[in-house]
C-alpha cells in the first residue's frame, strides 16, 4: 500500500545547527512534493514544492532534495533558529493529481 | 489579503446534532479543499472543488458528511448527525489552480459530546 513516512520522534537541535528532516515514501511515483510548517492551533503553511525532474530546491535559509530512486526528500534549515520550531509536514501528489497526501510530520525544537 | 477564513474556530456540540462549518476561500483562487485532521489518522483530504464543482469526496467518510460550495467565495462541510468520533479540527485550503500550493485556513476545533 501507499505510505510517506516522517520521524514520529521530535527532533531537538541546538540554535544555529542545521536541522535535516526526513520523508520517505513507498509504493508512490509522485509529480512533485511538498513541504509545509505547521504551528499548534495553526493551519499549516507552505513552505517549498520540488517536482520530480528536478534534484533542489532553495529558498532562503530552506534546501529541499528529492531522490526519486530513494523515494526520499530531505528537508533543510540551516542556521536554525528557535522561531524554526514547529511541525514540519510533507505532502506528495497521488497520481500525478490535485490530492495530496501528507505525511505525519516531524516536531522540530531549537534550543537557544 | 485576509487568507482563508473559517467559522467558527471552536465548535462544541453533543452527538446527534447538526454541525456546519464554514470556509471563505482566498479571491481568485479555483480551487478548494477540505481537511480533517487526527492524532490517530493525521491530515486527510474529505473533498475537492474545482471551479465550485465536488470533483473528488472519496475521502468524505460517511454520508453523515455533505458539503458544498454554492459560489466560489464560500463552501460548508456539514455533519448530520454529528457522532464522538467525528471530533477533530477541519482545515479549509485554497489554491490557485490543481497543482499549486495550498493555503489552509485556521481550522475548525469539533468536539462532539
Amino acid at each position: 500500500s501507499q505510505k510517506i513516512e516522517q520521524n514520529s520522534e521530535a527532533l531537538n537541535i541546538q540554535e544555529g545547527k542545521t536541522a535535516t528532516l526526513t520523508c520517505n515514501y513507498t509504493n508512490y511515483s509522485p509529480a512533485y512534493l511538498q513541504w509545509y510548517r505547521q504551528d499548534p492551533g495553526r493551519g499549516p503553511v507552505f513552505l517549498l514544492l520540488i517536482r520530480e525532474n528536478e534534484k533542489e530546491k532553495r529558498k532562503e535559509r530552506l534546501k529541499v532534495t528529492f531522490d526519486t530512486t530513494l523515494k526520499q526528500s530531505l528537508f533543510h534549515i540551516t542556521a536554525s533558529q528557535p522561531a524554526d520550531s514547529a511541525t514540519y509536514l510533507c505532502a506528495l501528489d497521488r497520481d500525478s493529481s490535485y490530492k495530496l497526501i501528507f505525511g505525519s510530520g516531524t516536531r522540530l525544537l531549537v534550543r537557544p | 489579503d485576509a487568507g482563508v477564513i473559517q467559522s467558527p474556530r471552536h465548535e462544541v456540540t453533543e452527538m446527534g446534532q447538526e454541525v456546519t462549518l464554514r470556509c471563505k476561500p482566498i479571491s481568485g483562487h479555483n480551487s478548494l479543499f477540505w481537511y480533517r485532521q487526527t492524532m490517530m489518522r493525521g491530515l486527510e483530504l474529505l473533498i475537492y472543488f474545482n471551479n465550485n464543482v465536488p470533483i473528488d469526496d472519496s475521502g468524505m467518510p460517511e454520508d453523515r458528511f455533505s458539503a458544498k460550495m454554492p459560489n466560489a467565495s464560500f463552501s460548508t462541510l456539514k455533519i448530520q448527525p454529528s457522532e464522538p468520533r467525528d471530533s477533530a479540527v477541519y482545515f479549509c485550503a485554497s489554491s490557485l489552480g490543481q497543482y499549486n500550493e495550498q493555503f489552509f485556513g485556521p481550522g475548525t476545533r469539533l468536539t462532539v459530546l
